[in-house]
């Protein structure tokens, strides 16, 4: 098994531009989760999905879509980038409400 | 919502020492705790985890024990090394996975 995978692992957007971050993960999980981890802040849950179809909000999901059409696949859009999004963004999965979470290795997104 | 705080922010011990790393949660609903290791340049790992129907659990060197009246729980590290150096994360959860500050562990030989 591959686990969660995340592209690209490291991007430079312009404000105002949009972009998508990938996540797959291979483990048949129905929990999905995008966070993003800024120094000093922890992680803090940006979206997250219980299944296909199935998406809700977390913490911060102000200026990120998310769309859950397969099991398999996880999208995180940004619609427009702020400087306020630079950060480092991890996708996550788990079997069930109290399984093990798996996080892929992270995407680095600097805007400038 | 559920808020996690977490605490030391940093800690610092000598090789062989003990750490406790301490969190407390806001919403009593919440019914596990898991505590994940994350080292430089990768995603966060789970160490060890822990239920509200159990009040501690151990893995050798590591456990973790819950109070459930109090909102709180911590995790302890004996006997440490050098390569537990990391950074450290409780969480808490009744469905989203809500997580800590983060405590930077450094174990000086």
């Amino acid at each position: 098994n591959a686990g969660v995978t995340q592209t690209p692992k490291f991007q430079v957007l312009k404000t105002g531009q949009s972009m998508t971050l990938q996540c797959a993960q291979d483990m048949n999980h129905e929990y999905m989760s995008w966070y993003r981890q800024d120094p000093g802040m922890g992680l803090r849950l940006i979206h997250y999905s219980v299944g296909a179809g199935i998406t809700d909000q977390g913490e911060v999901p102000n200026g990120y879509n998310v769309s859950r059409s397969t099991t398999e696949d996880f999208p995180l859009r940004l619609l427009s980038a702020a400087p306020s999004q630079t950060s480092v963004y991890f996708c996550a999965s788990r079997l069930a409400v109290q399984g093990t979470q798996y996080f892929g290795p992270g995407t680095r997104l600097l805007v400038l | 919502g559920e808020n996690v705080e977490q605490h030391p922010s940093t800690l610092s011990v000598q090789e062989g020492d003990s750490a406790v790393i301490k969190c407390t949660y806001s919403d009593s609903a919440s019914n596990y705790f898991p505590w994940y290791k994350q080292e430089l340049g990768k995603g966060p790992q789970l160490i060890i985890d822990i239920r509200s129907n159990v009040g501690e659990k151990k893995d050798q060197r590591i456990a973790v024990t819950l109070n459930k009246t109090a909102k709180h729980f911590s995790l302890h590290i004996t006997e440490t090394q050098p390569e537990d150096s990391a950074v450290y994360f409780c969480a808490a959860s009744q469905g989203k996975l809500i997580f800590g500050q983060g405590t930077e562990l450094s174990v000086k030989p």
